[in-house]
Order: C-alpha cells, then sequence, then structure tokens
C-alpha cells in the first residue's frame, strides 16, 4: 500500500523569508511525485511533479520540490514566501502500475506580512 | 478548455432526501476520479472510472452512495438516502491515461445535510 506522511498540520513563516513544507512517502517501485495547493472555497491546484529524472524540480508560482530517494521525501520550497501563498498545500504519491493518488492530509502555511 | 466542471456548487438539503453531484471532466481525459473532504477525514477517494467504467469503488462509504458515468463527459455520485454525516465537499477530477498522470481537479459542491 502507498502512503504519505505531511508532519506539520501548519507552518507559519514572515513574507520574504524561505518557506519549506515536508513530505514524505511509502510506496512499491518508482514513486510519481505531486504537489497541489488548495485555496479556500477552491479545487486542489496542481503545482508540480517528479517522474525522473532531475531531483530538483520547479513548478508553478516559484515553488520548487527536492526528489530524495534514500530518505523517501519530496519537500516543497520556495525561496521567499508571499502572503498570497497562504494555503492548504497537499503531497500525493502514484505508485508505479497504478492510477490512484494518494494524498497527505495537507499542511496549512500562514505567510505573515 | 474549461477545466472539471461541477454542478451544483452548493446543495442543502434535508436527511433523507436524495442527492445527485454532477461532473464534466476535461475533453480527452481517460480517468474520472470522485473525492470528499471534511476536516476529520480529509480528502478520501471514493471511486474512479478508466473510461467510463468503474475501476475501484473501494472507497465508496456505503450502499447509500452510487456512481455512474454515462459516457466520457458526465458522470454522478449520488446519495440516497442523505444523513447529516454526509455533509463534506464532493470533488470530481480527471486526467489522462498516459503521460504523468496529475489530476485536475473540479472546484467541488459543497454538500450540507440538515
Amino acid at each position: 500500500a502507498q502512503s504519505v506522511a505531511q508532519p506539520e498540520d501548519q507552518v507559519n513563516v514572515a513574507e520574504g523569508n524561505p518557506l519549506t513544507v515536508k513530505c514524505t512517502y511509502s510506496v512499491s517501485g518508482n514513486p510519481y511525485l505531486f504537489w497541489y495547493v488548495q485555496y479556500p472555497n477552491r479545487g486542489l491546484q496542481f503545482l508540480l511533479k517528479y517522474i525522473t529524472g532531475d531531483n530538483l524540480v520547479k513548478g508553478s508560482y516559484g515553488f520548487e520540490a527536492e526528489f530524495n530517494k534514500s530518505q523517501t521525501s519530496f519537500h516543497l520550497k520556495k525561496p521567499s514566501a508571499l502572503v498570497s501563498d497562504s494555503a492548504l498545500y497537499f503531497c500525493a504519491v502514484r505508485g508505479a502500475g497504478g492510477n490512484k493518488l494518494t494524498f497527505g492530509g495537507g499542511t496549512r502555511v500562514l505567510v505573515k506580512p | 478548455d474549461a477545466g472539471v466542471i461541477q454542478s451544483p456548487r452548493h446543495e442543502v438539503t434535508e436527511m433523507g432526501q436524495e442527492v445527485t453531484l454532477r461532473c464534466k471532466p476535461i475533453s480527452g481525459h481517460d480517468y474520472l476520479f470522485w473525492y470528499r473532504q471534511t476536516m476529520m477525514r480529509g480528502l478520501e477517494l471514493l471511486i474512479y472510472f478508466n473510461n467510463n467504467v468503474p475501476i475501484d469503488d473501494s472507497g465508496m462509504p456505503e450502499d447509500r452512495f452510487s456512481a455512474k458515468m454515462p459516457n466520457a463527459s458526465f458522470s454522478t455520485l449520488k446519495i440516497q438516502p442523505s444523513e447529516p454525516r454526509d455533509s463534506a465537499v464532493y470533488f470530481c477530477a480527471s486526467s489522462l491515461a498516459s503521460g504523468s498522470y496529475e489530476q485536475y481537479f473540479g472546484p467541488g459542491t459543497r454538500l450540507t445535510v440538515t
């Protein structure tokens, strides 16, 4: 069975400071990893993905994520957070041979001015 | 493309009534997923379809829930009879069968059962 853990329910950061949202996963075979963002009263929006290749993946709105196979992690990062980045962030994993995404519990990010 | 379309956006109904949620996936997508989101349980996959055929319905909570996909451009999630504990936001998502498989979500239907 595949699983995703987001150990922090909430992350608080000051505007302009770097932002990191943590994610670890468990899956059989090579993972397909995704980050989504959800703004209030909206659906989930795709941010970025790792399938293969370079371990550092760049996505929308200045976000990037680093795949670390040995630590089974896929942490989301942004060098300089904006107040508008305040939202709920979900990490998801898809194992080889299946089409289901397993989502983590979500991490709420609050960026203070 | 207009993205995944869901209707209604909000539904308020009384316990015992039938509720039907609707979804139009992105044109050309082969997979369609129904999720439920609550504060207590987070985001749960209820059922998903491939080429209009249900593949995995293990997440459907009980027999009161049913889902259909009569064609490639339309799916319904029905709850009959509805109960207050069904109150949640229900999302539909779609994806391609090949490539990187990212799912694209609709805006959701907020269901309140009183």
